[in-house]
């Protein structure tokens, strides 16, 4: 079965402050790893997809990137508007359509 | 242009009740799909659909739940003799297949 953990739940941080975020997974197959950043009460918001171990992909000050077990999503010099909480999701080959979210990490950041 | 919407936003009902929740997608999105959010938890998949049909419906929890998309735009997701457990919101997402998801804002449903 497919399965997502994301660490930590919860992050505070100051103004420009710069840290990353994790995301562990285990998938027969990956057919696809995702980022999305929900806001409270809003649907999340697309923001990466990955397909290979070693793959980077860049947004304003967001880094995403990816290994065979794990992904990470970089924050650089983050503002206050990029509180919320981010979601990674995988899809797997053994799952058809099937996307399997992690339970998020809240962040805060502080002026 | 539009984004994915979902109506009602709220939705109050009492145990044991029939509530249906409806979903539109973006225009030309072929793939629906619908989750279901509970507080502090990411969304957890309930089905797919490729056009008209339901192409994975591994994710309905039982056979409360029933979803349809008869014309493979609008959807409307059914759940029969409600419970409590069954408060959560309720997210839509369509797509092209195989692209990034774009979701609605979701129905919050509370079973009293």
């Amino acid at each position: 079965e497919d399965q997502v953990t994301q660490s930590p739940e919860a992050l505070r941080l100051q103004e420009g402050e710069s840290s990353s975020l994790n995301c562990s997974y285990t998938v027969s197959g990956l057919r696809g790893l995702f980022w999305y950043r929900q806001d409270p009460g809003k649907g999340p918001e697309f923001l990466f997809t990955l397909y290979s171990a070693g793959e980077e992909k860049e947004k304003e000050r967001l880094k995403a990137t990816l290994t065979k077990k794990e992904s990470f999503l970089h924050i650089t010099a983050p503002k206050p508007e990029d509180s919320a909480t981010y979601l990674c999701a995988i899809k797997g080959t053994g799952g058809y359509q099937k996307v399997t979210f992690g339970i998020g990490t809240k962040l805060q950041v502080i002026p | 242009g539009a984004g994915v919407s979902q109506t009602p936003s709220n939705k109050v009902t009492e145990k044991g009740k029939y509530v249906e929740l409806r979903c539109d997608p973006i225009s030309g999105h072929t793939a629906l799909y619908w989750y279901r959010q509970s507080l502090g938890q990411g969304p957890e998949f309930l089905i797919y659909f490729q056009g008209t049909g339901a192409a994975d419906d591994s994710g309905l929890p039982n056979d409360r739940f029933f979803a349809v998309r008869p014309e493979g735009s609008v959807s409307t997701l059914k759940i029969q003799r409600t419970e409590r457990g069954d408060s959560a919101v309720y997210l839509c997402a369509s797509s092209h297949p195989g692209n990034e998801q774009f979701f609605g804002p979701g129905t919050r449903l509370t079973v009293l």
